[in-house]
């Protein structure tokens, strides 16, 4: 168990929908980040916040956003889904804000029908 | 080398075999360079973050070696066991945002008993 939480563990919805997945760090962690794995590709980096700030953005689409919390949670908006966005979403945090380990959840299974 | 790349893709190995595999990626502005483990139904799990060149990292029968001015790295797992068996994960982030990581595909490990 790394220590980090992520729900739901499933979800499925339908194309044009919006969901919104839920990311809780390590106890200590400031960064957290969000990575999506689907079937043709390897693992995606998405986003990073530190201590509440945008830190790194990798190539997210502009139906996606995300944000940081004061109590350092995170969440990750997908909108106007498609197919393709079917795919493992993980979360993964860090104490600072780049370089060391990265802890990864357990993920997000999102199909989209 | 452009991106992070794994070789091999997949290998089988008999349980006490000693195994290795490569990960190759861009040398010029190097910063850092993670390993990871991945079981299938988990999540990805870190092993080592290597900095500098010429770095040796061990934990317990796994370790790597860094060589930054050719862009490679060597992951070895002395007397294979079948608990072994999972994908091989190599990232490094490109340019200094330092949490920014670019994984590579993977080396899948299976060990047979």
């Amino acid at each position: 168990d790394s220590g980090v939480t992520q729900t739901p563990k499933h979800l499925i919805t339908a194309t044009g929908q919006r969901v919104t997945l839920r990311c809780s760090p390590r106890s200590g962690d400031l960064s957290v980040y969000w990575y999506q794995q689907s079937l043709d590709q390897g693992l995606q980096f998405l986003i990073q916040y530190y201590n509440g700030e945008e830190r790194a953005k990798g190539n997210i689409l502009e139906r996606f956003s995300a944000q940081q919390f004061p109590d350092l949670h995170s969440e990750l908006n997908l909108s106007s889904l498609e197919l393709g966005d079917s795919a493992l979403y993980f979360c993964a945090s860090s104490l600072s804000a780049g370089g060391d380990e990265q802890y990864f959840g357990p993920g997000t299974r999102l199909t989209v029908t | 080398i452009l991106n992070v790349e794994q070789s091999p893709q997949s290998l089988h190995v008999q349980e006490g075999d000693s195994t290795n595999f490569t990960c190759s990626f861009p040398s010029s502005n190097f910063y850092a360079l993670h390993w990871y483990r991945w079981e299938t139904a988990k999540s990805p799990e870190a092993l080592f973050v290597m900095t500098l060149n010429g770095d040796e990292k061990k934990k317990g029968r796994i370790s790597a070696t860094l060589n930054t001015k050719e862009g490679y790295s060597y992951l070895y797992i002395k007397g294979s066991q079948p608990e072994d068996s999972a994908t091989y994960l190599c990232a490094s982030p490109r340019g200094s945002t330092l949490g920014r990581l670019y994984f590579g595909r993977g080396t899948q490990l299976t060990v047979w008993p």
